[in-house]
């Protein structure tokens, strides 16, 4: 049972253009994690938000933590070559902090 | 302060064999957890590890097993290898105690098996 759903799977855009990416769950978290991985790399973790309705933002990436919990987006300003990459969303149930359930991934190609 | 290493980073078996992974977490950090990644299933959870002790377990059978050494070390075994165990198998450590419990990830060992 995928507990985490992203969407879209795949994405691929023309560089400068806006993009977002959805995580969403029926489940609440205690804290939700965004994650990029790329070819040949384990994830390299981009931010953590704990607050439900909590904003954060990294230089042209915005990351939102929905009102009850359960769901967050990515959105992306201006990508570029280097945003390359999977982005993988991961939870941390309210039952155990120390396991983290990850979504599915999105793969995105930001074309020159 | 050095990242998480991963040994070996390229593997091949072949069925019924077994394997062993290692893993060196960041320096100063007591959990290391264990992920498989495949196109098919995504990045699953295997098990964590903390004070050489087991804290957590997925949905893998028995024969996926790990430990964990005094210098927070670790090592994962597959044992009677299966066609399906081919993936990219993740190392990550934490700091202990934290809540959010952040993973930072190694590069993984890429395991095929013919």
């Amino acid at each position: 049972t995928q507990l985490l759903e992203q969407s879209p799977q795949f994405l691929s855009i023309q560089e400068g253009e806006n993009l977002t990416v959805y995580c969403n769950s029926s489940s609440v978290f205690s804290s939700l994690q965004w994650y990029r991985q790329e070819p040949g790399e384990g994830p390299v973790l981009l931010v953590t938000v704990v607050t439900g309705g909590e904003v954060k933002k990294l230089k042209r990436l915005t990351f939102q933590f929905g009102d009850a919990r359960k769901d967050s987006s990515l959105h992306i300003t201006a990508a570029q070559p280097g945003d390359t990459g999977l982005y993988l969303c991961a939870g941390a149930r309210m039952d155990s902090s120390y396991k983290l359930i990850f979504g599915s991934g999105t793969r995105l190609l930001v074309r020159p | 302060k050095a990242g998480v290493t991963q040994t070996p980073r390229y593997l091949i078996k072949t069925r019924g064999q077994q394997v062993t992974l290692s893993c060196s977490p960041i320096s100063g950090h007591r959990s290391v957890s264990w992920y498989q990644q495949t196109p098919g299933q995504g990045l699953q959870f295997l098990f964590e590890y903390f004070s050489e002790t087991q804290r957590n377990k997925g949905n893998f059978p028995g024969r996926f097993s790990g430990r964990q050494f005094s210098n927070s070390r670790s090592e994962m075994n597959v044992s009677t290898l299966e066609l399906g165990d081919s993936a990219l198998y993740l190392c990550a450590s934490s700091l202990a105690g934290q809540t959010y419990n952040e993973q930072f990830f190694g590069p993984g060992t890429r395991l095929t098996v013919l």
